[in-house]
């Protein structure tokens, strides 16, 4: 069963707009991490974030913020004000705790941002 | 600064071949790792290592092994190439400390099998 969850396979914005990027999760781990990564037309994946399952602080980087709920076992993505170079996939991804670190992935949700 | 090569970034090759591919990371991680990635399936691990001479299998090992003779080198092999591993490839690394450290990936090898 997949553990992560992207319903969005694909948001199209027109630049400055705001988006939102959904991400689900299943675990029943006490203690895991979540992870996004982004992925550009050049295809290496850039580590954007990390958040165990402790902090559920909201975190705020820059146009970038997380928005981290346990009780709905969701961890959503909001870029501000939207540009052209956030055009990209994001993946979503949990880390069980005693794994060694693997990651599992979800989908992914291409974003397109049009000028 | 982080650096994980992947040793091709598109590889063409024909059924029934073994294919290597390779990959080196600079930054003294004890941990690798193997992806493939396909539309709509995200990245789907396929096996990774831990430390020299150690793997084990991740959720997508049929038709792969790998090999670590070295910390920095984790080598991923399809012993007989089959149209079905049409895909992209990527390898990441890690650091092993407290707590899911995050994956450092490569540039990914774009293989595909005629």
């Amino acid at each position: 069963a997949q553990k992560v969850t992207q319903a969005q396979t694909e948001i199209s914005v027109v630049e400055k707009e705001d988006v939102t990027l959904d991400c689900v999760y299943e675990t029943r781990d006490t203690t895991y991490y979540l992870f996004w990564y982004k992925q550009p037309p050049s295809g290496e994946l850039v580590f954007l974030i990390r958040r165990n399952s402790f902090d559920e602080q909201n975190e705020i980087s820059g146009r970038y913020s997380w928005n981290f709920q346990k009780s709905t076992s969701s961890f959503n993505f909001t870029i501000t004000a939207s540009q052209v170079v956030d055009s990209a996939v994001y993946f979503c991804a949990l880390s069980e705790n005693d794994s060694w670190g693997k990651l599992q992935f979800g989908a992914g949700t291409q974003v397109v941002v049009t000028p | 600064d982080v650096k994980v090569t992947q040793s091709s970034r598109y590889l063409v090759k024909r059924t029934g071949e073994k294919v290597f591919l390779e990959c080196v990371q600079d930054m003294d991680h004890e941990n690798m790792f193997w992806y493939r990635q396909d539309p709509g399936l995200g990245l789907r691990l396929i096996y990774f290592s831990y430390d020299v001479k150690m793997k084990e299998k991740g959720d997508i090992p049929e038709g792969y092994s790998v090999s670590r003779e070295k910390k920095e080198r984790f080598s991923l092999i399809l012993e007989s190439a089959s149209t079905n591993q049409t895909s992209m490839y990527l390898c990441a690394s890690s650091i092993l400390g407290e707590g899911n450290q995050p994956q450092h990936f490569g540039d990914g090898t774009r293989l595909s099998i005629l």
